[in-house]
């Protein structure tokens, strides 16, 4: 177990629907980032949140949104769902290494989202 | 902007052999670099991390890698691989005094097969 939990651990949805994935980051983590994993794309960054606000954007579509809530727990929101967005969504929550400032990424299960 | 290339999409060892695995980076100057391991179905463990000073750095699981900076990379090695090992290889990059704000930029992964 890492610490960062990540809920509903699949999820099987419509094209058109939208969804809610839930992540709580590690005990004492501020930062919280998001990943898409899928076979064609790998592991694109999406976004990442410290102490509730926008630290840094990647390839994040406009159909999705995420935010940090005051208890650190991040939610992604996907909407108007395609086919291609089925994929599996990792969380991550960072420390930062207190010798070099560095922040080191824990990452979640997982969420699997299939788009029928 | 930074990027990984790992040029091996697949490796195929027997147990007891010798592993490397390659990991290129693209980046101005001297990046964090990380190797994560995800095992079928989990999420991302993280095996190693470089940030400055010794070049050869340990991990988990008997892994070790070297950040070699004339040849922009940092490939992975296990003297002796276990069956156990077999799993998809990540190496991902990151950039240095970005404060709060930071990501990390993953390869596509290798796949390593362990045969008996």
């Amino acid at each position: 177990d890492s610490g960062v939990t990540q809920t509903p651990k699949h999820l099987i949805t419509a094209t058109g629907q939208r969804v809610t994935l839930r992540c709580s980051p590690r005990s004492g983590d501020l930062s919280v980032y998001w990943y898409q994993q899928s076979l064609d794309q790998g592991l694109q960054f999406l976004i990442q949140y410290y102490n509730g606000e926008e630290r840094a954007k990647g390839n994040i579509l406009e159909r999705f949104s995420a935010q940090q809530f005051p208890d650190l727990h991040s939610e992604l929101n996907l909407s108007s769902l395609e086919l291609g967005d089925s994929a599996l969504y990792f969380c991550a929550s960072s420390a930062r290494d207190g010798y070099s400032g560095a922040n080191v990424l824990t990452f979640g299960a997982g969420s699997r989202l299939t788009v029928l | 902007a930074q990027s990984v290339t790992q040029p091996d999409i697949h490796i195929t060892v027997s147990e007891g052999a010798s592993l490397e695995l390659r990991c290129n980076y693209s980046y101005g100057a001297t990046p964090y670099l990380f190797w994560y391991v995800q095992s079928p179905g989990q999420g991302l463990q993280l095996l190693l991390k470089y940030f400055s000073g010794d070049t050869l750095v340990q991990g988990i699981k008997g892994f070790e890698a070297e950040f070699k900076r004339s040849q922009s990379s940092f490939n992975l090695r296990k003297p002796s691989v276990h069956w156990s090992d077999a799993a998809e290889y990540f190496c991902a990059v990151g950039a240095p005094n970005t404060g709060t704000a930071s990501k990390l930029t993953f390869g596509t992964g290798t796949r390593l097969q362990v045969t008996l």
